[in-house]
């Protein structure tokens, strides 16, 4: 079966330290992958994607994650966390075999304290 | 160049009448997707859209689900003789591509008392 894993309900750090919210999947096959954000009574915003080649992903607001194929990992982080960087981060998964559907982790709130 | 917009963004029914929700997708996307975000299922895909291909229905919880896309753009979910299990957050997306990365509305909160 495919499945997300985001195993930290809540990240907690001090503004300015590093930041990383850890995703792991369990995927048949080589699947893209997907990093969204959500501030409160918004939508989901795209932060990265991978699909193929480096296995460090750059994406918005100075996030970036790692690929490890060999421990099916997709870690999320920023060198230097912002305050305005608190809300719930979700880690998405698009199998290899589905165009449409994407399977999401149950999410990761981070507080950044000032 | 304005993003996905969903409409209305605040529903409160009482149990057991349809609503309707609506999804504006970004312009020129040929795929659209309905997701429903709860307190206790987190985020679940209910159904996708591509050009005039067959819609992926996999997700639809019931039979009083459904929904349609006219004419390669706007789409309607639609939700009949809801029930409280049905409060939640319906978010849409569209992409430009089959497989393409996703951009979400703000979704749709419905709340059924």
């Amino acid at each position: 079966a495919q499945s997300v894993a985001q195993p930290e309900d809540q990240v907690n750090v001090a503004e300015g330290n590093p930041l990383t919210v850890k995703c792991t999947y369990s995927v048949s096959g080589n699947p893209y992958l997907f990093w969204y954000v959500q501030y409160p009574n918004r939508g989901l915003q795209f932060l990265l994607k991978y699909i193929t080649g480096d296995n460090l992903v750059k994406g918005s607001y100075g996030f970036e994650a790692e690929f490890n194929k060999s421990q099916t990992s997709f870690h999320l982080k920023k060198p230097s966390a912002l305050v305005s960087d608190s809300a719930l981060y979700f880690c998405a998964v698009r199998p290899p075999d589905s165009w449409g559907k994407l399977q999401f982790g149950a999410g990761t709130q981070v507080v950044v304290t000032p | 160049g304005a993003g996905v917009s969903q409409s209305p963004s605040n529903k409160v029914t009482e149990k057991g009448k349809d609503v309707e929700l609506r999804c504006d997708p970004i312009s020129g996307h040929t795929a659209l997707y309905w997701y429903r975000q709860s307190l206790g299922q987190g985020l679940e895909f209910l159904i996708y859209f591509q050009g005039n291909s067959a819609p992926d229905k996999s997700g639809l919880p019931s039979d009083r689900f459904s929904a349609e896309r006219t004419g390669g753009s706007v789409s309607t979910l639609t939700i009949q003789r809801t029930q409280q299990e049905d409060s939640a957050v319906y978010l849409c997306a569209s992409s430009d591509q089959r497989g393409g990365t996703q951009y979400f509305g703000p979704g749709t909160r419905l709340l059924v008392l």
